[in-house]
């Protein structure tokens, strides 16, 4: 069964640092690995997916990487800003299936 | 594009009532759509997938009869929370995926719906 895991759970920061989230998966037979974004009460903004066979996609200030083989990802966040401020949430989604398996996020605060 | 809703935003209900949730594409065909429900500080939970004109396929110990789920068509799911009680209380969020070319999309998430049962 997959589980995905999200280090750490809680950030804060002041505003312009660079800084890094990190996920984890057990299972490394992944189609694709998915971060997202979830502001207070809100639903989900997809913030950059990337497909088994990619290391790395940028957008922005945001670079994704992953390494299938360690079941891990991270997300780097450059230059960040208050508007940053967020819940961030991983998700894979399993050869073979249309279903994603969340971490449980990393909640970011960046300081002004 | 690919555009969710969901409606409504937010709900209370008293405990014993139905409470119905609408998911809706509104710009694209979804041949797939999803429920999850979402605790305070965890993490997103698929509860169904259902495919628009066959029964929907429950996640372990989600309780078909409790949570029904109907997707008539290629742009609307509902998900019925059948006698709710005050546990059901919870984020409740959809998503909806297409498919092309004989690949399916990435899934498109609506903004959720808050389930208060008093």
């Amino acid at each position: 069964k997959q589980e995905v895991t999200q280090i750490p759970a809680a950030l804060s920061v002041p505003e312009g640092e660079n800084l890094v989230l990190n996920c984890s998966f057990t299972d490394s037979a992944i189609y694709n690995l998915q971060w997202f974004r979830q502001d207070p009460g809100k639903g989900l903004t997809s913030l950059l997916l990337i497909q088994s066979s990619q290391r790395e996609q940028t957008s922005g200030r945001l670079n994704a990487s992953l390494d299938k083989s360690s079941g891990r990802s991270t997300l780097y966040i450059a230059a960040s800003q208050p508007g940053d401020s967020a819940t961030y949430l991983c998700a894979v989604r399993q050869g073979g299936s249309e279903k994603l398996v969340f971490g449980k996020g990393t909640k970011l605060t960046v300081n002004p | 594009g690919a555009v969710v809703s969901q409606h409504p935003s937010r709900v209370i209900c008293k405990s014993g009532t139905s409470v119905k949730i609408e998911c809706r594409s509104l710009d694209f065909q979804a041949t797939t759509m999803f429920w999850y429900r979402q605790f305070p500080k965890q993490s997103l939970m698929l509860m169904a997938t259902s495919n628009e004109g066959s029964k929907a396929t429950y996640e372990q110990g989600v309780e078909k009869d409790k949570f029904l789920i109907n997707h008539a068509s290629l742009t609307l799911s509902t998900l019925t929370v059948t006698s709710a009680h005050p546990e059901d209380s919870s984020f409740y969020i959809c998503s909806a995926s297409r498919t092309s070319g004989g690949a399916t999309d990435t899934q498109y998430f609506g903004p959720g719906t808050r389930l208060t049962v008093l």
